[in-house]
């Protein structure tokens, strides 16, 4: 089974700054099936990006994903105030799926 | 639209049993497989398995297995989650989701679960 470790598991920063979240893999992942989601307190994940840097339909353009092999990295350039929640990573491959254990993005 | 809407929240006892269902809508259910993901309070995501909407063929992840069973009903566009034997470390919010290729593009809107006494 493949295990994904995001880090940091909280990233405390301001609005307006730039955020990077980490994600790697135990063994190498195909581009294909890495994905991102967003979460917001009592409310189901929201898919942000798919295939490691492909945005789902109506994401903003300020939430870019990349990465490749083991480490992958979600990129959120300009914070906005509805950012500050959670994200997690995830693959499927083989019939299997897994997701990290996310990371809190919370106002400094 | 796309529309995946789950059953109401459930309060069991233990060794009781439960099913979920996610009824689907908007789309040819059996062209994307279903898959579940349980969330227990103030904890992440974690994947359960799923279940191919073509062939009925369902995949049980590590640590799901025995007690936990994935079925659908195509006539009615529906997946459940049938747990059994139910525990209290079962409390939590069950999602089910469509997966697209190798993500999932819709949620339902989770069902809350409590086991207790």
């Amino acid at each position: 089974e493949i295990v994904l470790t995001q880090s940091p598991g909280t990233l405390s920063l301001s609005p307006g700054e730039r955020a990077t979240l980490s994600c790697r893999a135990s063994q190498s992942v195909s581009s294909t099936s890495l994905a991102w989601y967003q979460q917001k307190p009592g409310q189901a994940p929201r898919l942000l990006i798919y295939g490691a840097s492909s945005r789902a339909t109506g994401i903003p353009d300020r939430f870019s994903g990349s990465g490749s092999g083991t480490d992958f990295t979600l990129t959120i350039s300009r914070l906005e105030p509805e950012d500050f929640v959670v994200y997690y990573c995830q693959q499927y491959g083989s019939s299997t799926g897994t997701f990290g254990q996310g990371t809190k993005v919370e106002i400094k | 639209q796309v529309q995946l809407v789950q059953s109401g929240s459930e309060l069991k006892k233990p060794g009781a049993s439960v099913k979920v269902s996610c009824k689907a809508s908007g789309y040819t259910f059996t062209k994307f497989a279903m898959n579940w993901v349980r969330q227990a309070p103030g904890q992440g995501l974690e994947w359960m398995g799923g279940i191919n909407t073509n062939t009925g063929n369902p995949t049980n992840a590590q640590g799901f297995t025995g007690r936990f069973v994935f079925s659908l009903d195509t006539s009615v566009t529906t997946a459940y989650l049938q747990i059994s034997s139910l525990k209290a470390e079962d409390t939590a919010v069950y999602y089910c989701a469509r997966r697209v290729i190798n993500s999932y593009d819709y949620w339902g809107q989770g069902t809350l679960l409590t086991v207790s006494s």
